[in-house]
């Protein structure tokens, strides 16, 4: 069965302090994809990232950026210098298979995320 | 360019009655699904579809029917609405296939049974 853990469930950081969102998924299946999410105050559902997992490779995104590692099965999150705008919940979610139809996105319980001035 | 819409965005309900949720996406995507958010819970899966007239139960379906017969359109029916329902509702649509891309997400119905 397939499961997403994001273990913190409220971080706090000050302006431009770096700080790493954690993701840890389970998974039988060798095909799989992994995505985050950003849920701001207002509440809509905004995507950030996906990755499958053949692509190992780290991605950087302006102050976002992205550690895939398939042999501690985690897909962890950093934001580098940290702004008040990036205050949100922020989600972990893995869809199983490839070339199938129905393959749901799993999430995690999300990470809020508060950052002060 | 919509989307994925969901309507309405908020709803009271009296414990007991029935209602449906609309959701309607306009990209021609053959995955729908309908989440519940709880505080603390994350995005939790009520149902889900991978095409007309085909659909299935995802993690906490009871309460909940849902119908599929067109490609566009995934309403969620509440038949006895309990307080336990109380909750912010997504409506998700992905393609899927050998591109399997991420949910786009409608825009959440914050529903509140009394």
């Amino acid at each position: 069965a397939q499961k997403v853990t994001q273990a913190q469930t409220e971080i706090s950081v000050v302006e431009k302090e770096d700080v790493t969102l954690d993701c840890v998924y389970e998974t039988r299946d060798t095909t799989y994809y992994l995505f985050w999410y950003k849920q701001p105050p207002s509440g809509e559902l905004v995507f950030l990232i996906r990755r499958n997992s053949f692509d190992e490779q780290n991605e950087i995104s302006g102050r976002y950026s992205w550690n895939f590692q398939k042999s501690t099965s985690s897909f962890n999150f950093t934001i580098t210098a940290s702004q008040v705008v990036d205050s949100a919940v922020y989600f972990c979610a893995l869809s199983e298979g490839f070339n199938q139809a129905g393959t749901a996105l799993i999430f995690g319980k999300g990470t809020t995320l508060s950052v002060s001035s | 360019n919509a989307g994925v819409t969901q309507t309405p965005k908020f709803q009271v309900l009296k414990t007991g009655q029935s209602m449906t949720l609309q959701c309607a996406q306009d990209m021609n995507h053959e995955y729908m699904s309908w989440y519940r958010q709880d505080p603390g819970m994350g995005l939790r899966l009520i149902h889900y579809s991978v095409g007309a007239g085909i659909t299935d139960q995802g993690e906490v379906p009871n309460g909940y029917n849902v119908s599929r017969s067109t490609t566009e359109d995934f309403p969620l029916r509440l038949l006895l609405a309990a307080p336990s329902q109380t909750s912010v509702y997504f409506c998700a649509s992905r393609m899927t296939g050998s591109t399997n891309t991420e949910a786009f997400f409608g825009q959440g119905t914050r529903l509140t049974v009394v």
